[in-house]
C-alpha cells in the first residue's frame, strides 16, 4: 500500500510568515510523529500523536510550533512567524502501534526561510 | 538524557566487502532500537527493528545485533554493493524525560561502496 506522504516537498517562505506542512500517514497507523532534521543537528523529535490520547509535545522548540491531527489521520504542523533557524527538513513518520511499533518515514518537506 | 553515538562517521569500502557499523547508547533502559538508511535528499527507510527482548534481526544481507547491557548495537552488511551507499542511522526508543518516550537518533555513518 501507499507509504507516508508529505506536502509540499519544498517550501520557501519569508521570515515572519506562517507555514503549514501536511502529513498523510499510512492507513490504519494509530501513531504519528513529526521530526526535524537540520544540518549539524541530526534528527530531533518534535511531537507525537497516539490515537485519541493527548499529544506528546515535549519536543516542540517554541510556542511558534504547533500541530494537530484531524480524525486520527492527516496531520498538519504549523510554524508561526518563521525564523531563519527554522530552516530544516521536516519529516513525518507513522507506526501501527505506539511504543514498540516500527516507524515508517515520509520523504520530508524542505523548509527554507529567507 | 539518552545519547546515541555512531562510529565511524564515514566509511569507504570496495564492493564485495563485508562491513560493520557501530551504534552505542548511554541508557540501557530502551524499548527498541531501529536502523534506518537515508539517501541524499530523501526520507528515512527502515531497515531493521530490534525489540529490547531480542538479540538480533536479519533481513537479506543485513544483520543487526543488540547488546542492551553494554549499550551497543551493530549493523552487519554482507557482500556490500554500490547501491548500499547511503547514510545509516541508528535510533533508540527510551524514556526521554518529561513523561516522553521517543526515538533518539545518532548522527549517522555515511557509507560509500566503491565499484
Amino acid at each position: 500500500g501507499a507509504g507516508v506522504s508529505q506536502s509540499p516537498s519544498n517550501k520557501v517562505t519569508e521570515k515572519g510568515k506562517d507555514v503549514e506542512l501536511r502529513c498523510d500517514p499510512i492507513s490504519g497507523h494509530t501513531a504519528l510523529y513529526w521530526y526535524r532534521q537540520s544540518l549539524g543537528q541530526g534528527l530531533e523529535f518534535l511531537i507525537y500523536f497516539q490515537g485519541n490520547s493527548a499529544p506528546d509535545k515535549s519536543g516542540l522548540p517554541s510556542d511558534r510550533f504547533s500541530a494537530e491531527r484531524t480524525g486520527g489521520s492527516v496531520s498538519t504542523l504549523t510554524i508561526q512567524r518563521t525564523q531563519q533557524e527554522d530552516s530544516a527538513v521536516y519529516l513525518c513518520a507513522s507506526s501501527l502501534s505506539g511504543l514498540r511499533g516500527e516507524q515508517y518515514f515520509g520523504p520530508g518537506t524542505r523548509l527554507t526561510v529567507t | 538524557k539518552q545519547e546515541v553515538t555512531q562510529i565511524p562517521a564515514a566509511l569507504s569500502v570496495p564492493e564485495g566487502e563485508n562491513l560493520v557499523l557501530n551504534c552505542s547508547f548511554t541508557d540501557s533502559a530502551i524499548y527498541n532500537l531501529q536502523w534506518f538508511r537515508q539517501d541524499p535528499g530523501k526520507g528515512l527507510t527502515s531497515l531493521l527493528l530490534i525489540q529490547s527482548s531480542q538479540r538480533e534481526q536479519t533481513s537479506g544481507r543485513l544483520n543487526a545485533s543488540l547488546d542492551k547491557s553494554s549499550g551497543r548495537s551493530t549493523l552487519y552488511i554482507a557482500a556490500s554493493q554500490p547501491g548500499d551507499s547511503a547514510t545509516y542511522l541508528c535510533a533508540v526508543r527510551a524514556y526521554s524525560g518529561a513523561g516522553s518516550y521517543q526515538l533518539t537518533f545518532g548522527k549517522g555513518t555515511k557509507l560509500s561502496v566503491i565499484p
